[in-house]
Order: C-alpha cells, then structure tokens, then sequence
C-alpha cells in the first residue's frame, strides 16, 4: 500500500528558531498534500493544500508567513515553522493524495511532535 | 459550510460486545465521500472504512459496518465483537470535490476486558 514519511517524528526547539517538517510519498507521486495540526486531545484542523509547483493554499486563520509550506517535487513537500513559540507546539500530520489510486484515496503520514520550549 | 458533528466524547464497550458510534454532517454538496479513522496512541491515522454518499448500500470491513443515512446526514459506525486492539480515537470525516477532509471532533473508545 501506499506510504507517506515524515521526518523528524519529533523535534524540539528552542523559541524564536525556525523548524522545517518533510512529508514524502514513498510509492507514488503526489500532486497535492495536505497539512494538518492536532492539539493534545483535539482534531486535526486543516492548515493548507499543498499542491506540486505553486502556492500553497493556507486555511482562514492560519498565518502563511509563519508557517511556510513548500512542494517542490511530486514526492515532498515542507512545512517549516518560523520563528517557533511555545504555543506552536502541537502535533503536526501530513497526507498526500495519489490521483492514480482513485477519487478518494488519501494516506496520512505518521505525524510529527514539535515542542518549543 | 460542512460540518461534521462527533455528540459521543467517550463510548465504552465490553470485549466481544457491540459498540456504534455517532456521526452527523451537514453539506450542500450531492456527490462527496465519509470516512472512519482510527488514530491509535501512536498517533497514526488508519483508514477503517469509507462510504461514497452516492452509493446506497452500506459499507462494511470485517467486524467494522456503516449506518449511512443520506437523507439524515447521519453516519454511524458500528463494530462488532469488540476486541482489545480497537481501543483508540475514531474520527468522523467528510471529503468533496476539493479533497479537504473534516474531522469530526472524535470519539475515544474504551475496550474493556
């Protein structure tokens, strides 16, 4: 089946400094990517659509010049948090749609803890 | 917009019993498609099962079946003999034609032995 990585699994940072989060589809080619953000016992929120070659689409309420989200190829995008503080920490998941696999198939990747201290 | 309502914050169950849980949504939308994740402790969001809402038939996987009620906008989940490792937090989840999912707020399921 189709599979999506994310590296680091977890990361902590001290606050001001920036963290940058990969999600990669392993087996297939993904032309949009999605970012989600899921506080301690909460949903996942969506952040933005990522798709392969332009602008990301960012969700009401996020801050795109905090969170930047580039996807420069059809096997990567990157969510990097800048200038990271303590209330960005939160678990943070990716999933990457596989136009090949059918109208509905999205796999998630395993997500990604950040803590800012 | 479309929402997607969890009413059941937590739902226990004894090993082996049967178990349904709640989910209703609201969209405007004619063609669209619901979900069931199950987010274990590892945080790894796994596919239980799918509905396309233009399809009439329930869907079902193994002990893991759907009550879909397109007039009502009500999906529920029922599994069936309940086992230990189906203990975690179930998300509703809603998807048209953007490809955006929305979750439900979730439903933490307790297995008991």
């Amino acid at each position: 089946g189709a599979v999506v990585s994310q590296h680091p699994s977890w990361v902590i940072c001290k606050s001001g400094t920036s963290v940058k989060i990969e999600c990669r589809s392993l087996d297939f080619q993904a032309t949009t990517m999605f970012w989600y953000r899921q506080f301690p016992k909460q949903s996942l929120m969506l952040m933005a659509t990522s798709n392969e070659g332009s602008k990301a689409t960012y969700e009401q309420g996020v801050e795109k010049d905090k969170f930047l989200i580039n996807h420069a190829s059809l096997t990567l995008s990157t969510l990097t948090v800048t200038s990271a503080h303590p209330e960005d920490s939160s678990f943070y998941i990716c999933s990457a749609r596989d136009p090949a696999a059918g109208a509905y198939e999205q796999y998630f990747g395993p997500g990604t803890r950040l803590t800012v201290t | 917009a479309q929402t997607v309502t969890q009413s059941q914050p937590e739902m226990s169950v004894q090993e082996a019993e049967t178990v349904t849980l709640s989910c209703t949504y609201d969209t405007s939308e004619s063609d669209y498609y619901l979900f069931w994740y199950k987010q274990p402790p590892s945080r790894q969001m796994i596919l239980v099962i799918r509905q396309e809402a233009y399809k009439q038939q329930n869907a079902t996987e193994n002990r893991f079946s759907v009550n879909f009620q397109k007039a009502a906008k009500s999906f529920s989940l029922k599994i069936s003999d309940s086992q230990l490792g189906d203990a975690a937090m179930y998300f509703c989840a809603y998807r048209a034609g953007t490809y955006k999912y929305i979750f439900g707020t979730g439903t933490r399921l307790k297995v008991l032995a």
